[in-house]
């Protein structure tokens, strides 16, 4: 097993542009996690999957944010009519133990919004 | 107030130095905490994380949580110039929520 996987690792896209992050988990962990994180801020949580339920949603995860797990193995992150503000790094975290003792993370999409 | 707070640093110390980063958190029905790693544009890796109260060793590294004043610590022993980087405290549960991250620096 490899880690925690996510593509691409870097997007440049247009203000206005939607964007689709993928994560895919170590295999047979049934939590993950989304997490943003802007330069010198550390990692905010965005949203948790059970499995393919999803169990919390931040209020930081506006309309215009969407995911999914189908299947409870990879997870996709959407984000439609991108805006500056949505520049940041896009971390993807699984874990198969409760309350995240050992949750990993990927290496992270980093989005630019121009 | 932030459920969990970092001193930003930066912090600088000569290689050998013994290094102490800490935290504080606000909500004491947590158990669990959690110290991550994480270099410039890279994702955050597990250093290790502590039940409770008490100390756990691992290596260079001590974490240590003492419940009575909230507080969490991440001391480094005989620090090298590759423990350069953010380090991130976090408290465990349903989610994880995280410090800013304390950014050291250890010059040769």
């Amino acid at each position: 097993d490899t880690g925690v996987s996510q593509n691409p690792r870097h997007k440049i896209t247009k203000r206005g542009q939607n964007v689709t992050f993928r994560c895919d988990p170590i295999s047979e962990h049934n939590r993950l996690y989304w997490y943003r994180q802007t330069l010198g801020q550390g990692p905010e949580f965005l949203t948790y999957f059970q499995n393919e339920a999803q169990l919390e949603k931040s209020r930081l995860l506006s309309d215009r944010f969407s995911a999914e797990r189908p299947k409870g193995s990879f997870s996709t992150l959407e984000i439609q009519r991108t805006e500056q503000g949505d520049s940041a790094m896009y971390l993807c975290a699984s874990s198969d133990v409760p309350l995240n003792t050992e949750a990993f993370f990927g290496q992270g999409t980093r989005l630019t919004v121009v | 107030q932030k459920e969990v707070e970092q001193d930003p640093g930066p912090l600088s110390v000569p290689e050998g130095a013994i290094v102490s980063l800490n935290c504080t958190y606000s909500n004491s029905a947590f158990q669990y905490f959690m110290w991550y790693r994480q270099y410039s544009r890279k994702g955050p890796e597990l250093l290790m994380y502590t039940y409770s109260s008490g100390n756990k060793e691992d290596g260079r590294f001590t974490a240590q949580v003492d419940k009575s004043s909230k507080y969490i610590s991440l001391f480094i022993r005989d620090s090298q110039p590759s423990d350069s980087a953010t380090y991130l405290c976090a408290r465990g549960g349903d989610k994880l929520i995280f410090g800013t991250g304390t950014r050291l620096q250890v010059f040769p």
